[in-house]
């Protein structure tokens, strides 16, 4: 089974700084991940998928990047709105697995 | 409007079983794989069981495997899970997904979510 990591945990920011989460997958994935955000009590919402493809709606300040197993998401500049928990999930193969978290919060 | 509705969670004793569904709208269930996903409380995300387009393949996380069921019925246009022997462990928001599958590419993702329903085992 593939096994995936985040860091960090948790991290706190200001409105207007530049977030950078990272990814490790346990073995190659190639692109096969994707990013989701979820705010507490809501399901989560798709991001990225395919490592750097802007899912349709989400805004441009979203973007990912990788391939392999170290893969990140980056937030240009950190708006109210984006204070959630992120989240990387590997579609590589069966089971498809979620790294832990990644908690952003207001600093 | 594409939109995935679950419904049939419930508090249950260890042992017990309980049926979710969920229905689907704006979209037709059976042109898509579709799955299940929880999350426990205060945890992440895992991953259940998924049902192909065809419905000739199904996949189960060893967790649930023997245990849970997912199926569809496309003259409802819904998904089901059918959990039996529930445990403890199983406590869970239960989320209906939607996954995006094109063979051979990378574009694999779950792109739409329920809502959720919580299902307790407890004594």
């Amino acid at each position: 089974d593939i096994q995936m990591t985040q860091s960090p945990s948790s991290l706190s920011a200001s409105v207007g700084d530049r977030v950078t989460i990272t990814c490790r997958a346990s073995q190659s994935i190639t692109t096969y991940l994707n990013w989701y955000q979820q705010k507490p009590g809501k399901a989560p919402k798709l991001l990225i998928y395919a490592a750097s493809s802007l899912q349709s709606g989400v805004p441009s300040r979203f973007s990912g990047s990788g391939s392999g197993t170290d893969f990140t998401l980056t937030i240009s500049s950190l708006q109210p709105e984006d204070f959630a928990t992120y989240s990387c999930q590997q579609s590589y193969g069966t089971p498809f697995s979620f790294g832990p978290g990644t908690k952003v919060d207001i600093q | 409007q594409v939109q995935l509705v679950e419904s049939g969670g419930a508090l249950v004793k260890p042992g017990g079983s309980l049926r979710l569904s969920c229905a689907a709208s704006g979209f037709t269930v059976s042109d898509y794989y579709m799955t299940w996903i929880r999350q426990a409380p205060g945890k992440g995300l895992e991953w259940v069981s998924y049902i192909s387009s065809s419905g000739s393949t199904i996949y189960y996380a060893d967790s649930v495997k023997g245990r849970f069921t997912i199926s569809r019925d496309h003259a409802k246009n819904s998904l089901y899970l059918q959990m039996n022997n529930l445990r403890a462990d199983d406590t869970a928001v239960y989320y209906c997904v939607r996954r995006y599958y094109s063979s051979g590419s990378p574009h694999d993702a779950f792109d739409t979510w329920g809502q959720g329903t919580m299902v307790t085992v407890s004594s």
